[in-house]
């Protein structure tokens, strides 16, 4: 079946502009994770959503990010007047289970990789 | 706070090699999640395996093993007769009482042919 799916795959934005990141996650999944990965790093955690609900976004850096996921399916990050410290690969995850299950696996989709001149 | 060290930054070995990346975690819950995933130059992390903190059994999947031990905090990943296709980069993850995965910085290996 379909994986997790992330659109744009690559985008350049200049400092200061907005920009919208998709995620279609696997479909039945009930929650949804967004991370975000610098060059050489490994992933680091932003936000969850279970369902329509965001039930932690304690890893947003600042208050120019935003994510949303309305209808409990597809979700969107969202950054606003974008710096150069946001350059960085953003991936997101889905899982089946229920939020607060630790047994759940996340499934990772390609990513988007998001360049700020 | 939870933490995941992988102290090699870098493995280079020539193909046909067993290949063995380490992980050490830090964590103060007492039920926990191990996990490995592989991420290949494609960017597109591919999940390997998990682990729960009360299930110390080794495990073996084809060419990969894995060693859990508890006592050492340390979750060890073994590539047996290794192959060009196994170069990727590595990550080591934990899931304990936060939501999201706490990754360590990751293991870049290289298998030369």
């Amino acid at each position: 079946g379909a994986g997790v799916s992330q659109s744009p795959r690559y985008k350049v934005a200049k400092r200061g502009q907005d920009v919208a990141l998709r995620c279609d996650p696997i479909s039945g999944h009930v929650s949804l994770f967004w991370y975000q990965q610098a060059l050489g790093q490994g992933p680091e955690f932003l936000t969850y959503f279970q369902n329509e609900a965001q039930l932690d976004k304690s890893g947003l850096p600042s208050d120019r990010f935003f994510a949303e996921r309305p209808e409990g399916s597809v979700s969107t990050l969202k950054i606003q007047r974008t710096q150069q410290e946001d350059s960085a690969v953003y991936l997101c995850a889905s899982s089946l289970a229920l939020g607060g299950s630790y047994t759940d696996t996340q499934y990772f989709g390609p990513g988007t990789r998001l360049t700020v001149l | 706070a939870q933490k995941v060290t992988q102290a090699q930054t870098e493995i280079s070995v020539v193909e046909k090699e067993d290949v063995t990346l380490d992980c050490v975690y830090e964590t103060r819950d007492t039920t926990y999640y191990l996990f490995w995933y592989k991420q290949p130059p494609s960017g597109e992390l591919v999940f390997l395996i998990r682990r729960n903190s009360f299930d110390e059994q080794n495990e073996i999947s084809g060419r990969y093993s894995w060693n859990f031990q508890k006592s050492t905090s340390s979750f060890n990943f073994t590539i047996t007769a290794s192959q060009v296709v196994d170069s990727a980069v590595y990550f080591c993850a934990l899931r304990g009482g936060a939501d999201g995965l706490t990754f360590g910085k990751g293991t870049h290996l290289i298998i030369q042919p």
